[in-house]
């Protein structure tokens, strides 16, 4: 079975601190996928990022960094220099090769950026 | 933005009645996919469909049907609404039934059953 954890239910930093979301996942799949998304207050689901499991090359998109290891069966998101609109639910999901349409979702960190 | 639309976008209903919730999309993708929304647990799969009148069930199935017989309309039906039933809904799109496609969401329903 596929799970997604993210251990930490709530952060709250100030302003221009940097903040680390954790996502821990099982999987049997050799090939998988990995995802973040995030739900400010407004509700909707905003897509982030995807990596595949062959791919564990980190990656950086100006103040967002995602650190991949298949070793430790981790996909963390590292926001730098936070701000008050980075403040949101983040979810971090898996899907696998077998049944790709199941995305299994983490239960989300919720994120207070406090200015 | 991804052409997805949910109805009612907001729903309080009674124990017992039937409540259907309809997302439609202009996308003309052929995966489509209903998820509740709940704290503590995430988003999880109700049903999905990979075409016409062809679904399958997802993690969380017990209560509830689906109907596609448009492309464009995925409809997600309590047969008898519970208190259990009261979530977010969300519906999600992708052009492939590969996961490297990603899934676009529509902006959500709240529904409440009291």
């Amino acid at each position: 079975a596929q799970k997604v954890t993210q251990a930490q239910t709530e952060i709250s930093v100030v302003e221009k601190e940097d903040v680390t979301l954790d996502c821990v996942y099982e999987t049997r799949d050799t090939t998988y996928y990995l995802f973040w998304y995030k739900q400010p207050p407004s509700g909707e689901l905003v897509f982030l990022i995807r990596r595949n499991s062959f791919d564990e090359q980190n990656e950086i998109s100006g103040r967002y960094s995602w650190n991949f290891q298949k070793s430790t069966s981790s996909f963390n998101f590292t926001i730098t220099a936070s701000q008050v609109v980075d403040s949101a639910v983040y979810f971090c999901a898996l899907s696998g090769t077998y049944n790709n349409n199941d995305m299994r979702f983490g239960a989300g960190t919720r994120l207070t950026v406090k200015p | 933005d991804a052409g997805i639309t949910q109805s009612p976008r907001h729903k309080v209903t009674e124990t017992g009645t039937p409540v259907t919730l309809r997302c439609h999309q202009t996308e003309n993708h052929r995966y489509m996919y209903w998820y509740r929304q709940d704290p503590g647990h995430g988003l999880r799969l109700i049903h999905y469909s990979y075409g016409v009148k062809d679904t399958d069930k997802g993690e969380v199935s017990d209560g509830y049907s689906v109907s596609r017989s448009k492309t464009e309309d995925f409809l997600l039906t309590l047969e008898s609404a519970t208190s259990s039933q009261t979530s977010v809904y969300f519906c999600a799109i992708s052009d492939s039934g590969t996961v490297y496609a990603g899934w676009d969401f529509g902006p959500g329903t709240r529904l409440t059953v009291t």
